[in-house]
């Protein structure tokens, strides 16, 4: 069974950071793409970053480009988020996914049960 | 920047159809994934390119892509049908996904 766990959720003040992770079990962790979505509450789903299989290529929403950085660490089958510079739009439930190939144009199957960012002070 | 517009509510009674559309520009070019989401919890993949369904998707979910507009079919209504849903591409334009709007369907 394919299973996705986020952690490293919590609150934090305007202009610091978090790292996000999540520990994958169940698939070829290596073989796919994997993807970061948030949800800011009572809002929809919003694209934050991709990483390809390989780890070589990664592509950001324009909301986070240059603050944030998706990594991948393939021997402990785990995605991370780097968030800096952190301001209160950044509010939201981040999910991990699990994209459908290792390259691009994929859909996200299945998803994480998230984790709660809350940047105030 | 690539933009998906879908109706924000739509209201259904139990063993109707609901179709929940899903506008972009050339959208039918492109291949449309589909994501339920129900209070509480994560999304979950209901129709992938354009019309296919995941291994334990009811067949009542159904799906078309053609010129400006996506849909999504839900046919037999049933209460537990009830969330929101939110349709997904890839813009290759942008390298960036793109996710719509999003439609809260009530089932009456």
């Amino acid at each position: 069974e394919v299973q996705l766990l986020e952690s490293g959720g919590g609150l934090v003040q305007p202009g610091g950071s978090l790292r996000l992770s999540c520990a994958v079990s169940g698939f070829t962790f290596s073989s796919y793409a994997m993807s970061w979505v948030r949800q800011a509450p009572g809002k929809g789903l919003e694209w934050v970053s991709t990483i390809s299989g390989s780890g070589k290529t990664t592509n950001y929403a324009d909301s986070v480009e240059g603050r944030f950085t998706i990594s991948r660490d393939d021997s402990k089958n785990t995605l991370y988020l780097q968030m800096n510079s952190l301001t209160a739009e950044d509010t939201a439930i981040y999910y991990c996914a699990k994209e459908s190939s290792a390259y691009e144009a994929n859909w996200f199957d299945p998803w994480g049960q998230g984790t709660l960012v809350t940047v105030s002070s | 920047s690539y933009v998906l517009t879908q109706p924000p509510s739509l209201s259904v009674a139990p063993g109707q159809t609901a179709r929940i559309t899903c506008g972009g520009n050339n959208i039918g070019s492109k291949s449309v994934h589909w994501y339920q989401q129900k209070p509480g919890q994560a999304p979950v993949l209901v129709v992938y390119n354009d019309g296919d369904r995941p291994s334990g998707i009811p067949e009542r979910f159904s799906g078309s892509n053609s010129g400006n507009t996506a849909t999504l079919t839900i046919s037999r209504v049933e209460a537990g049908d009830e969330a929101d849903y939110y349709c997904q591409v890839w813009d290759r334009s942008s390298d960036h996904y793109v996710f719509g709007t999003g439609t809260k369907v009530t089932v009456l």
